[in-house]
């Protein structure tokens, strides 16, 4: 239970978009915080976004705003996140990450993550 | 939004104590209770190991432990042990972003 599973690695042209998703396995995010978080090769880890699928409002990063777009499907089994515009700097892991509601109340933040999704930017 | 400062390593004997520090601003580590610690090991995802500055997930030792005075938040890792090797990395709740620190290479000598 809370398993993402992210979809596969991807090769792009500068540019251009790419799209990559975050299924849950064995239930929905609807009632989850769902965030985007990147690692760049050999680098740290840099928060990209977020989405309340319940809510269809999504949260970004000031350095993101207006090149990424994170949404849920309608059955809010999966995220996706969009990234346009695409330079050779993005060439990173991308990892989706779920809150989670623990039984006592409390909120652990990017308690489970995807397994984490190569995108390659080049010419 | 600048990233979290964090000394880029530390290291420690097996047996021994290291603490690594967490520097941010009144704007994001200063300013909430939201500081959570994350471990990632090579080529895995990050784990998450302390949230909302000294709360141990169930099932996470507790030779982990978080602190907080002013705009620095702390990780110690005590009784340290081989699996203990990895990058850690703390993480602040920033008003309405998140922001991550720059991440710190624990050696076990």
């Amino acid at each position: 239970q809370g398993q993402l599973v992210q979809s596969g690695a991807e090769v792009k042209k500068p540019g251009s978009s790419v799209k990559v998703s975050c299924k849950a396995s064995g239930g929905t995010l609807k009632d989850n915080i769902v965030s985007w978080v990147r690692q760049a090769p050999g680098q740290g880890l840099e928060w990209m976004g977020r989405t309340i699928p319940a809510f269809a409002v999504a949260n970004y990063a000031p350095r993101f705003q207006g090149r990424v777009t994170i949404t849920a499907d309608k059955s809010a089994t999966t995220v996706y996140m969009e990234l346009s515009s695409l330079s050779f700097e993005d060439t990173a892991v991308y990892f989706c990450a779920r809150d989670h509601r623990s039984g006592d109340g409390n909120n652990l933040p990017f308690a489970f993550w995807g397994q984490g999704t190569l995108v390659t930017v080049s010419s | 939004q600048s990233a979290l400062t964090q000394p880029p390593s530390a290291s420690g004997s097996p047996g021994q104590s290291v603490t690594i520090s967490c520097t941010g601003t009144s704007s994001d580590v200063g300013g909430y209770n939201s500081v959570s610690w994350y471990q990632q090991h090579p080529g895995k995802a990050p784990k998450l190991i302390i949230y909302e500055v000294n709360k141990r997930p169930s099932g996470v030792s507790d030779r982990l432990s978080g602190s907080k005075s002013g705009n620095t938040a702390s990780l110690t890792i005590s009784g340290l042990q081989a699996e203990d090797e990895a990058v850690y990395y703390c993480c602040s709740f920033a008003g309405i972003n998140e922001v991550f620190g720059t991440g710190t290479q624990v050696v076990v000598l």
